[in-house]
C-alpha cells in the first residue's frame, strides 16, 4: 500500500536554529512530490514539486530535496512567519488515474 | 484573478439535511478535487474530477456526490449529513491531472 510519513509531527526552534523536515514514502512508481505551506484557518500553499531522486528546489530560506525514499525540507535561519504545518504529497502508478496521496504534516514552530 | 474559491465559508448542519458546499476556479483547470482534513488524519480525496464532465471516487466518497457540468464548478453534495462529516472541506484544482494543485481556502462543516 503506498504511505506517506512525516516526521516529526511538531518541531519547536528558536529563530534563526537551522533543521529538517521529513517526508518518507513508499509508492510504486514515483510521478512527482509535493510540499505545501498550511497556514492556520487557510488552504495548503504550494511550495515545490520535486520529480526525481537528486532533484533540489529552493525559495527563500526553504529549500527540497529528493531522494529515492524520502525527501527533506531544510530550513535555514528561520523567523517566526515560517511557523506553520508543511505538507508532503505523493503521486504515484502508471494509471492515468492515480491520486495524490497526502502526509499527516508537521507543525513547525519558530519562537522569537 | 480570484483563483479558487468556496462557499459558505462556514456551516452549521442539522444531522438529516442536504447540503451542497460550492467550489469555483477562474484558471481554466481541467482538473478538480474535493478533500476533508481532519485532525490527525490529514488530507483525504474525496472526489475527483479529470476534466468536464467526468468524475472519479477518491479515498472516502461515501455520503458524498459531485457533478462537473463545466471547467470553472464543481459543486460537493452531501445527500443526508451526519455528525462525522464534520470536517474541514478543500476543493481545489489542477491544470492537468497529477500537476500541482492550488487550494481553496476552505468550508468548515459542523453537523450537529
Amino acid at each position: 500500500e503506498d504511505q506517506v510519513t512525516q516526521s516529526p509531527e511538531a518541531l519547536r526552534l528558536q529563530e534563526g536554529e537551522s533543521s529538517s523536515l521529513n517526508c518518507s514514502y513508499t509508492v510504486s512508481g514515483l510521478r512527482g512530490l509535493f510540499w505545501y505551506r498550511q497556514d492556520p484557518g487557510k488552504g495548503p500553499e504550494f511550495l515545490f514539486t520535486l520529480y526525481s531522486a537528486g532533484e533540489e528546489k529552493e525559495k527563500e530560506r526553504l529549500k527540497a530535496t529528493l531522494t529515492k525514499k524520502e525527501s527533506f525540507l531544510h530550513i535555514t535561519a528561520p523567523k517566526p512567519e515560517d511557523s506553520a504545518t508543511y505538507l508532503c504529497a505523493v503521486q504515484a502508478g502508471e494509471d492515468r488515474d492515480d491520486k495524490i496521496i497526502f502526509g499527516k504534516g508537521t507543525r513547525l514552530h519558530i519562537l522569537p | 484573478i480570484a483563483g479558487i474559491t468556496q462557499a459558505p465559508t462556514s456551516q452549521i448542519l442539522a444531522a438529516g439535511r442536504r447540503m451542497t458546499l460550492r467550489c469555483t476556479q477562474d484558471m481554466r483547470h481541467n482538473a478538480m478535487y474535493w478533500y476533508r482534513q481532519d485532525l490527525g488524519l490529514g488530507l483525504r480525496l474525496i472526489h475527483y474530477s479529470n476534466t468536464a464532465g467526468t468524475t472519479g471516487k477518491g479515498e472516502v466518497p461515501d455520503g458524498y456526490s459531485v457533478s462537473r457540468a463545466n471547467t470553472d464548478d464543481f459543486p460537493l453534495t452531501l445527500a443526508s449529513a451526519v455528525p462525522s462529516q464534520t470536517s474541514v472541506y478543500f476543493c481545489a484544482s489542477s491544470d492537468r491531472q497529477g500537476l500541482t494543485q492550488y487550494f481553496g481556502p476552505g468550508t468548515r462543516l459542523l453537523v450537529l
